[in-house]
């Protein structure tokens, strides 16, 4: 069952503009995390919140949670044309099992 | 750095065909996940495994099996490819509940 909903499904901005792309889920979650991916390429780990936080940085990134709303966000400042990429948010409900959204694709133009 | 590994980026069957995809990992990590990703889809969980010999079904175990003799290695089965399983297939392993590291994926297309 699709627990990680990401939307919008596509995002076009321009280099320097924040992009910000939310995340719906549906049962109680363990955590919640951010990953990346390059065309064609694995997936590469973000940033993950668990579910006591509300907010967490890393660099340029930012993630909320609202565990009320069963919703998160991930936010990318100052995005940089490198950005581009699919954006997947995937819910950690027990055992180590991660249930994945269908991406974000982010476009970042120069 | 965690390295995940599968032993091939394309590869290309025929229907019938039994196929072996190969995944390691070189950091001791518990746990190892096939996925499949397809357009519009996402990634859907194949099967898992917390254990060497242990495997548990995901969410599409249907027409794959895995074999997980070996703490770094999991392998991935169609033990007689169909078209419908064209699709790139990733490999992830974690410790615990802590994040999932990817390999490159591989890119299976069943002619």
């Amino acid at each position: 069952s699709q627990q990680g909903e990401e939307d919008p499904q596509a995002l076009s901005i321009q280099e320097g503009e924040n992009a910000t792309m939310n995340c719906s889920y549906k049962t109680s979650i363990n955590n919640l995390q951010w990953y990346r991916q390059n065309s064609g390429r694995g997936l590469v780990h973000l940033i993950l919140i668990r579910s006591n936080q509300r907010e967490k940085h890393s660099g340029r990134l930012r993630v909320t949670l609202d565990t009320s709303k069963k919703s998160s966000s991930l936010l990318i400042t100052a995005s940089r044309a490198a950005d581009t990429a699919s954006y997947f948010c995937a819910a950690e409900t027990s055992g180590s099992r991660l249930t994945f959204g269908e991406g974000t694709q982010l476009t970042v133009n120069p | 750095d965690v390295k995940v590994t599968q032993s091939s980026r394309y590869l290309v069957k025929r229907t019938g065909e039994k196929v072996f995809l190969e995944c390691v990992q070189d950091m001791d990590h518990e746990n190892m996940f096939w996925y499949r990703q397809d357009p519009g889809l996402g990634l859907r969980l194949i099967y898992f495994s917390y254990d060497v010999k242990m495997k548990e079904k995901g969410d599409i175990p249907e027409g794959y099996s895995v074999s997980r003799e070996k703490k770094e290695r999991f392998s991935l089965i169609l033990e007689s490819a169909s078209t419908n399983q064209t699709s790139m297939y990733l490999c992830a392993s974690s410790l615990g509940t802590w994040e999932q590291f990817f390999g490159p994926g591989t890119r299976l297309t069943v002619l």
